[in-house]
Protein backbone atom coordinates (compact mmCIF):
# COMPACT_ATOMS: atom_id res chain seq x y z
CA UNK A 1 0.00 0.00 0.00
CA UNK A 2 1.28 3.71 -1.10
CA UNK A 3 2.63 5.55 2.30
CA UNK A 4 0.91 8.86 0.41
CA UNK A 5 -2.19 8.30 -1.15
CA UNK A 6 -3.98 10.73 -3.41
CA UNK A 7 -7.41 10.57 -4.99
CA UNK A 8 -8.99 11.24 -7.55
CA UNK A 9 -6.01 9.87 -9.89
CA UNK A 10 -7.69 11.61 -13.23
CA UNK A 11 -10.46 14.49 -13.13
CA UNK A 12 -12.14 15.92 -15.70
CA UNK A 13 -14.32 19.20 -14.81
CA UNK A 14 -15.91 22.12 -15.90
CA UNK A 15 -15.27 25.68 -15.83
CA UNK A 16 -16.59 27.02 -12.58
CA UNK A 17 -17.29 23.91 -10.46
CA UNK A 18 -15.85 23.45 -7.08
CA UNK A 19 -13.83 20.68 -6.93
CA UNK A 20 -11.60 18.68 -3.99
CA UNK A 21 -8.16 16.95 -4.61
CA UNK A 22 -7.70 14.57 -1.28
CA UNK A 23 -4.20 13.16 0.44
CA UNK A 24 -4.11 11.02 3.05
CA UNK A 25 -0.81 9.54 4.54
CA UNK A 26 0.29 6.73 6.97
CA UNK A 27 3.79 8.03 7.46
CA UNK A 28 2.56 9.95 10.60
CA UNK A 29 4.52 13.01 9.82
CA UNK A 30 3.69 16.04 10.63
CA UNK A 31 4.34 17.78 7.27
CA UNK A 32 2.17 18.20 4.21
CA UNK A 33 2.73 20.30 1.28
CA UNK A 34 0.65 20.49 -2.20
CA UNK A 35 2.32 21.53 -5.70
CA UNK A 36 1.52 21.82 -9.18
CA UNK A 37 3.26 21.21 -11.94
CA UNK A 38 2.48 22.14 -15.13
CA UNK A 39 3.57 20.09 -18.57
CA UNK A 40 7.83 20.12 -19.12
CA UNK A 41 7.73 22.72 -16.01
CA UNK A 42 9.02 22.66 -12.27
CA UNK A 43 6.61 22.02 -8.95
CA UNK A 44 5.06 25.22 -8.08
CA UNK A 45 3.93 25.39 -3.73
CA UNK A 46 0.66 26.06 -3.42
CA UNK A 47 -0.06 25.61 0.03
CA UNK A 48 1.93 23.36 3.16
CA UNK A 49 0.83 22.85 6.48
CA UNK A 50 3.76 21.83 9.48
CA UNK A 51 0.63 20.49 12.01
CA UNK A 52 -3.21 20.17 12.51
CA UNK A 53 -3.18 23.77 13.24
CA UNK A 54 -0.89 25.09 10.94
CA UNK A 55 -1.29 26.12 7.08
CA UNK A 56 0.57 28.49 5.12
CA UNK A 57 0.41 29.77 1.63
CA UNK A 58 2.74 29.01 -1.47
CA UNK A 59 3.70 30.58 -4.12
CA UNK A 60 0.87 29.99 -6.15
CA UNK A 61 -2.40 29.88 -3.30
CA UNK A 62 -4.77 32.34 -5.45
CA UNK A 63 -7.55 30.04 -6.63
CA UNK A 64 -6.98 27.21 -4.09
CA UNK A 65 -7.91 26.34 -0.39
CA UNK A 66 -6.56 23.81 1.96
CA UNK A 67 -7.98 21.85 5.16
CA UNK A 68 -5.67 19.74 7.63
CA UNK A 69 -8.51 17.75 8.68
CA UNK A 70 -6.22 15.48 11.12
CA UNK A 71 -2.01 14.77 11.26
CA UNK A 72 -3.02 12.45 8.34
CA UNK A 73 -5.32 14.46 5.59
CA UNK A 74 -4.56 17.43 3.57
CA UNK A 75 -7.12 18.28 1.10
CA UNK A 76 -7.11 21.04 -1.66
CA UNK A 77 -10.02 22.73 -3.25
CA UNK A 78 -10.41 24.68 -6.15
CA UNK A 79 -13.37 26.87 -5.34
CA UNK A 80 -14.13 27.36 -8.85
CA UNK A 81 -12.24 25.90 -11.46
CA UNK A 82 -10.76 28.16 -14.13
CA UNK A 83 -8.83 26.14 -17.45
CA UNK A 84 -5.27 27.66 -16.07
CA UNK A 85 -5.35 25.24 -13.39
CA UNK A 86 -5.48 22.46 -15.70
CA UNK A 87 -1.95 20.52 -14.05
CA UNK A 88 -1.01 17.51 -12.50
CA UNK A 89 -0.87 18.02 -8.83
CA UNK A 90 1.35 16.25 -6.24
CA UNK A 91 0.66 15.82 -2.47
CA UNK A 92 3.53 15.38 -0.23
CA UNK A 93 4.44 14.94 3.10
CA UNK A 94 8.02 15.34 5.53
CA UNK A 95 9.56 14.44 8.56
CA UNK A 96 11.23 16.83 9.68
CA UNK A 97 13.86 20.11 8.58
CA UNK A 98 16.42 18.44 6.08
CA UNK A 99 13.84 15.15 5.64
CA UNK A 100 13.51 14.13 1.83
CA UNK A 101 9.82 14.59 0.37
CA UNK A 102 7.53 11.39 -0.02
CA UNK A 103 5.19 12.40 -3.13
CA UNK A 104 1.64 10.54 -3.86
CA UNK A 105 0.97 9.43 -7.20
CA UNK A 106 -0.26 12.57 -8.31
CA UNK A 107 -3.55 14.02 -9.44
CA UNK A 108 -3.79 15.23 -13.02
CA UNK A 109 -6.56 17.95 -13.08
CA UNK A 110 -8.20 18.66 -16.60
CA UNK A 111 -10.58 21.73 -16.48
CA UNK A 112 -12.38 22.33 -19.66
CA UNK B 1 13.17 35.88 -2.57
CA UNK B 2 14.37 32.37 -3.75
CA UNK B 3 15.69 32.22 -7.21
CA UNK B 4 16.59 28.84 -8.62
CA UNK B 5 17.69 28.54 -11.96
CA UNK B 6 18.57 25.33 -13.80
CA UNK B 7 19.21 24.59 -17.30
CA UNK B 8 15.65 23.59 -19.10
CA UNK B 9 16.60 20.59 -21.25
CA UNK B 10 20.03 18.62 -21.69
CA UNK B 11 21.39 15.69 -23.85
CA UNK B 12 23.90 13.20 -23.13
CA UNK B 13 24.90 9.50 -24.68
CA UNK B 14 24.82 6.47 -22.83
CA UNK B 15 28.02 5.84 -20.82
CA UNK B 16 28.99 9.02 -20.57
CA UNK B 17 29.26 11.75 -17.51
CA UNK B 18 26.58 14.52 -17.65
CA UNK B 19 26.61 17.54 -14.94
CA UNK B 20 23.45 19.43 -13.92
CA UNK B 21 23.95 22.78 -12.34
CA UNK B 22 21.29 24.39 -10.36
CA UNK B 23 21.76 28.24 -8.83
CA UNK B 24 20.14 29.78 -6.38
CA UNK B 25 19.23 33.09 -4.71
CA UNK B 26 17.83 32.79 -0.54
CA UNK B 27 18.51 34.20 2.17
CA UNK B 28 18.46 31.67 5.70
CA UNK B 29 19.73 28.89 2.99
CA UNK B 30 18.92 25.87 5.13
CA UNK B 31 20.22 22.79 2.27
CA UNK B 32 19.64 21.86 -0.94
CA UNK B 33 17.86 18.25 -2.27
CA UNK B 34 18.40 17.11 -5.82
CA UNK B 35 14.83 14.73 -7.25
CA UNK B 36 14.27 12.44 -9.72
CA UNK B 37 11.05 12.09 -12.06
CA UNK B 38 10.73 10.43 -14.76
CA UNK B 39 7.52 11.39 -17.13
CA UNK B 40 4.14 10.88 -15.63
CA UNK B 41 5.13 9.72 -12.28
CA UNK B 42 6.21 11.67 -8.75
CA UNK B 43 9.52 13.25 -8.13
CA UNK B 44 11.73 10.70 -5.78
CA UNK B 45 14.40 11.94 -3.60
CA UNK B 46 18.57 11.55 -4.73
CA UNK B 47 20.54 13.41 -2.65
CA UNK B 48 20.63 16.33 0.19
CA UNK B 49 23.17 18.53 0.69
CA UNK B 50 23.33 21.17 3.98
CA UNK B 51 27.60 21.34 3.78
CA UNK B 52 29.96 22.38 1.68
CA UNK B 53 31.42 19.45 -0.38
CA UNK B 54 30.50 16.76 -2.61
CA UNK B 55 28.06 13.99 -1.40
CA UNK B 56 28.22 10.72 -3.41
CA UNK B 57 25.98 7.98 -3.86
CA UNK B 58 26.72 4.98 -6.47
CA UNK B 59 26.64 6.95 -9.81
CA UNK B 60 25.04 9.79 -8.61
CA UNK B 61 27.22 12.54 -6.91
CA UNK B 62 26.15 16.00 -5.47
CA UNK B 63 27.93 18.89 -4.97
CA UNK B 64 27.33 22.20 -3.33
CA UNK B 65 29.06 25.71 -2.27
CA UNK B 66 26.85 28.00 -0.11
CA UNK B 67 29.34 31.02 -0.85
CA UNK B 68 28.66 30.88 -4.63
CA UNK B 69 24.79 29.69 -3.93
CA UNK B 70 25.79 27.02 -6.47
CA UNK B 71 24.80 23.11 -6.36
CA UNK B 72 25.40 20.43 -9.12
CA UNK B 73 24.22 16.95 -9.51
CA UNK B 74 26.61 14.54 -11.56
CA UNK B 75 25.80 11.48 -13.08
CA UNK B 76 28.46 8.79 -14.48
CA UNK B 77 28.04 5.85 -16.44
CA UNK B 78 24.75 7.20 -18.24
CA UNK B 79 21.78 4.69 -18.43
CA UNK B 80 18.86 5.16 -20.54
CA UNK B 81 17.08 5.08 -17.99
CA UNK B 82 18.19 8.13 -16.70
CA UNK B 83 16.26 10.04 -19.06
CA UNK B 84 13.70 12.09 -16.15
CA UNK B 85 13.81 15.61 -14.78
CA UNK B 86 15.67 16.71 -12.26
CA UNK B 87 15.03 19.05 -9.77
CA UNK B 88 16.58 21.31 -7.27
CA UNK B 89 14.97 22.35 -4.13
CA UNK B 90 16.13 24.81 -1.60
CA UNK B 91 14.67 24.66 2.26
CA UNK B 92 15.35 28.56 3.94
CA UNK B 93 15.49 28.35 7.57
CA UNK B 94 12.87 25.68 9.07
CA UNK B 95 10.41 26.49 6.39
CA UNK B 96 8.53 25.32 2.99
CA UNK B 97 10.60 23.11 0.24
CA UNK B 98 10.71 25.59 -2.71
CA UNK B 99 11.94 23.97 -6.34
CA UNK B 100 13.67 25.18 -9.30
CA UNK B 101 12.12 24.81 -12.97
CA UNK B 102 13.60 21.32 -13.50
CA UNK B 103 16.25 20.01 -16.22
CA UNK B 104 14.41 17.49 -18.46
CA UNK B 105 18.03 14.88 -19.29
CA UNK B 106 17.67 12.79 -22.50
CA UNK B 107 20.23 9.85 -22.49
CA UNK B 108 20.60 8.64 -26.10
CA UNK B 109 22.21 5.66 -26.95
Amino acid sequence: DADVTQTPRNRITKTGKRIMLECSQTKGHDRMYWYRQDPGLGLQLIYYSFDVKDINKGEISDGYSVSRQAQAKFSLSLESAIPNQTALYFCATQEGVGSPLHFGNGTRLTVT
Amino acid sequence: GQNIDQPTEMTATEGAIVQINCTYQTSGFNGLFWYQQHAGEAPTFLSYNVLDGLEEKGRFSSFLSRSKGYSYLLLKELQMKDSASYHCAVTKNTDKLIFGTGTRLQVFP
